[in-house]
């Protein structure tokens, strides 16, 4: 069946250090999207793409979706504690009625 | 602007018991809703997804039910209750039929004695 894979699973960095989290889905995807979810909390949207090779910036994150819409990236610059939590990708299925999440990658923070 | 609400926060409840989460949309109409569960330090396992009134789909088949008794509320239940059914429950909203961003509730967490 359709998969979201990411990688890697766990991440520790020293703060001011980067960070990079990749996402590739067994099919081609309409949009993938991104969320984090701070522990103790809830998944939150960050962010969706749709078209081939975009890249989008929100402050020191950058997202893209890869040119054959099968793969997508989440890299962090100089990292800060705030930046603790898991981090998921999702794609649509196939009939468009539900998301296939990844499994996330959590990042720990240390000061 | 669209609001979640998810209920209890919290939960404990003995092997063998029923169950009953609600969740409510507020702010908007026709939304899709989901319900997940997420085991501790794990990712998301969709349990159920309603397109509308009465509609209910089931990704896994287990001892857990859901209805969709009105346009904006989703409830998850069960008669008995596993140990294995501990875990963070969460609610979702998304609008239309394309795969768009879901909005999560905060969750409750259950845990099964």
């Amino acid at each position: 069946g359709q998969q979201v894979m990411q990688i890697p699973q766990y991440q520790h960095v020293q703060e001011g250090e980067d960070f990079t989290t990749y996402c590739n889905s067994s099919t081609t995807l309409s949009n993938i999207q991104w969320y984090k979810q701070r522990p103790g909390g809830h998944p939150v949207f960050l962010i969706q793409l749709v078209k081939s090779g975009e890249v989008k910036k929100q402050k020191r994150l950058t997202f893209q979706f890869g040119e054959a819409k099968k793969n997508s990236s989440l890299h962090i610059t100089a990292t800060q504690t705030t930046d603790v939590g898991t981090y998921f990708c999702a794609g649509p299925n196939q009939a468009g009625t539900a998301l296939i999440f990844g499994k996330g990658t959590t990042l720990s923070v240390s000061s | 602007s669209q609001t979640i609400h998810q209920w209890p926060a919290t939960l404990v409840q003995p092997v063998g018991s029923p169950l009953s989460l609600e969740c409510t949309v507020e702010g908007t109409s026709n939304p899709n809703l989901y319900w997940y569960r997420q085991a501790a330090g794990r990712g998301l396992q969709l349990l159920f997804y309603s397109v509308g009134i009465g509609q209910i789909s089931s990704e896994v088949p287990q001892n857990l039910s859901a209805s969709r008794p009105q346009d904006r509320q989703f409830i998850l239940s069960s008669k008995k209750l596993l140990l294995s059914d501990s875990g963070f429950y969460l609610c979702a909203w998304s609008q239309g039929l394309t795969g768009q961003p879901q909005h999560f509730g905060d969750g409750t967490r259950l845990s099964i004695l």
